[in-house]
C-alpha cells in the first residue's frame, strides 16, 4: 500500500470549491506530519502551494492566492487541499508530500479538471 | 532570485551511468542553509524524490534508489550533480533539481527539468 494515496482525478465547476484529499497509509498518523502541496501544469515543473501542519503552523507559498488552503481530517487520516472560487487556470495536477522514514514521499497526484 | 538549470545527456544506454548537473544562478550554492535535491517524473506519472545534498556535502537518499545514487556538490562551479548507475528503461523520466530552505523544507525553487531516456 502506498504511503500517500490521492484520487486520480476530480472535476469541479468554475466558481465552486474543490477538496483534494491525500490519505496516509494506515499506521501513519496524519497528526504527526506536515503536509506539503504542489501544483503542476503540463510541460512545467511543480510549483509549491502551501504547507499545513495545524492552524497555528502553516505556510502559504510565495504569491499563492489565499483561496488555496490546507487542513487535515484526522478521522480520515488525510490531508486536504481546498481550492475555493475555482478558476480555469486551476486546472492542473496536484501532489501532496510528506517526510517519512527519512525520505520525501509524494502522493500519486490528482488531476483537477475545471469545467 | 535563485534559478536552477539541469544539464546532461538526453540518452543513456541500459546498464550505463546517468549523470546530470544542476547549475545554480542568482545566488551562491554555499550561502545560507539549503538542501539541493533531485526529483524525477516518468512520462504521465507522479513525482519521485531521488535524494538531497546539503551545502556541507552531507546526503540523504531515497531508500529505493540508495544503492545506485550518488549526489555531489561543486561549490567552485555553483553546481550539484547526480549519478545513477546501472540504469534501465524504468529510469526514463524527466529529472528535476530543486531547492529547499532548511527549516522550511518546501521545494520552493525548481529547475525546468531535463528528459533522460534509457535506450540502446
Amino acid at each position: 500500500q502506498a504511503v500517500l494515496t490521492q484520487p486520480s482525478s476530480l472535476s469541479a465547476s468554475p466558481g465552486a470549491s474543490a477538496s483534494l484529499t491525500c490519505t496516509l497509509r494506515s499506521g501513519i498518523n496524519v497528526g504527526t506530519y506536515k503536509i506539503y502541496w504542489y501544483q503542476q501544469k503540463p510541460g512545467s515543473p511543480p510549483q509549491y502551494l502551501l504547507r499545513y501542519n495545524s492552524d497555528s503552523d502553516k505556510q502559504q507559498g510565495s504569491g499563492v492566492p489565499s483561496r488555496f488552503s490546507g487542513s487535515k481530517d484526522a478521522s480520515a487520516n488525510a490531508g486536504i487541499l481546498l481550492i475555493s472560487g475555482l478558476q480555469s487556470e486551476d486546472e492542473a495536477d496536484y501532489y501532496c508530500m510528506i517526510w517519512h522514514s527519512s525520505a520525501w514521499v509524494f502522493g500519486g497526484g490528482t488531476k483537477l479538471t475545471v469545467l | 532570485q535563485v534559478q536552477l538549470q539541469e544539464s546532461g545527456p538526453g540518452l543513456v544506454k541500459p546498464s550505463q551511468t546517468l549523470s546530470l548537473t544542476c547549475t545554480v544562478s542568482g545566488g551562491s550554492i554555499s550561502s545560507g542553509s539549503h538542501y539541493w535535491s533531485w526529483i524525477r517524473q516518468p512520462a504521465g506519472k507522479g513525482l519521485e524524490w531521488i535524494g538531497r545534498i546539503y551545502t556541507s556535502g552531507s546526503t540523504n537518499y531515497n531508500p529505493s534508489l540508495q544503492s545506485r545514487v550518488t549526489l555531489s556538490v561543486d561549490t567552485s562551479k555553483n553546481q550539484f550533480s547526480l549519478r545513477l548507475t546501472s540504469v534501465t528503461a524504468a529510469d526514463t523520466a524527466v529529472y528535476y533539481c530543486a531547492k529547499q530552505d532548511v527549516g522550511d523544507d518546501a521545494f520552493n525553487i525548481w529547475g525546468q527539468g531535463t528528459m533522460v531516456t534509457v535506450s540502446s
